[in-house]
């Protein structure tokens, strides 16, 4: 059965502070996703990444993909009050379109 | 503006009544899905629809139903609510898999308070 570890599953930082949360597996996947969720709504895509060892960079927002495809992880920098929410990482499950998610971290970041 | 809707924002019912969650989606898309969100937990998939009245068992489908009558409608029913299915629920569309991991389209989610 494959599964996504996250870590950590909280955090609470001062703004302008740096952080990296993870993703972790035991299986290879062919390509890992994050979305955010914002209080009250439902979660948005941040990024897919499909090459091992992929760096991609939205604004503040860092994600890595693995060398071998087994982890991910997203760096802010500078958190801004905007970043919290909760972050979900999530990969294909099978050939048909379904993902499994991981637990999920929250993010707090207080002004 | 891509759009998926879901009936209700809030709801509350008692334990036994038969509930009707109703998702609405403008994309023409042939996947559909309906996920429940605990704390913790992350979503966990209930069902999964690829096409007009097709569909295949998530994770917990335990208690659930789904029917999806139209390409843009997909409908979870819990037959005999039970506390224990108080939760967020989300439904979300994607297009259909190619080979590649297309992006899911969230509703903002229904909260299911069973009393």
């Amino acid at each position: 059965t494959q599964l996504l570890e996250q870590s950590p599953q909280f955090l609470s930082i001062q703004e302008g502070e740096n952080l990296t949360v993870y993703c972790n597996s035991s299986s290879v996947f062919s390509s890992l996703q994050w979305y955010r969720q914002e209080p009250g709504e439902g979660p948005v895509l941040l990024v897919t990444v499909v090459t091992g060892g992929e760096v991609k960079k939205l604004k503040r927002l860092t994600f890595q993909f693995g060398d071998a495809r087994k982890d991910s992880s997203l760096h802010i920098t500078a958190a801004q009050p905007g970043d919290t929410g909760l972050y979900l990482c999530a990969g294909p499950s099978g050939n048909t379109g379904k993902l499994i998610f991981g637990q999920g971290t929250t993010l707090q970041v207080k002004p | 503006d891509v759009k998926v809707t879901q009936s209700s924002r809030y709801l509350v019912k008692r334990t036994g009544e038969k509930v009707f969650l109703e998702c609405v989606q403008d994309m023409d898309h042939e996947n559909m899905f309906w996920y429940r969100q605990d704390p913790g937990l992350g979503l966990r998939l209930i069902y999964f629809s690829y096409d007009v009245k097709m569909k295949e068992k998530g994770d917990i489908p335990e208690g659930y139903s789904v029917s999806r009558e139209k390409k843009e409608r997909f409908s979870l029913i819990l037959e005999s609510a039970s506390t224990n299915q108080t939760s967020m629920y989300l439904c979300a569309s994607s297009s259909r898999w190619t080979g590649i991991l297309y992006e899911q389209y969230f509703g903002p989610g229904t909260r299911l308070t069973v009393t």
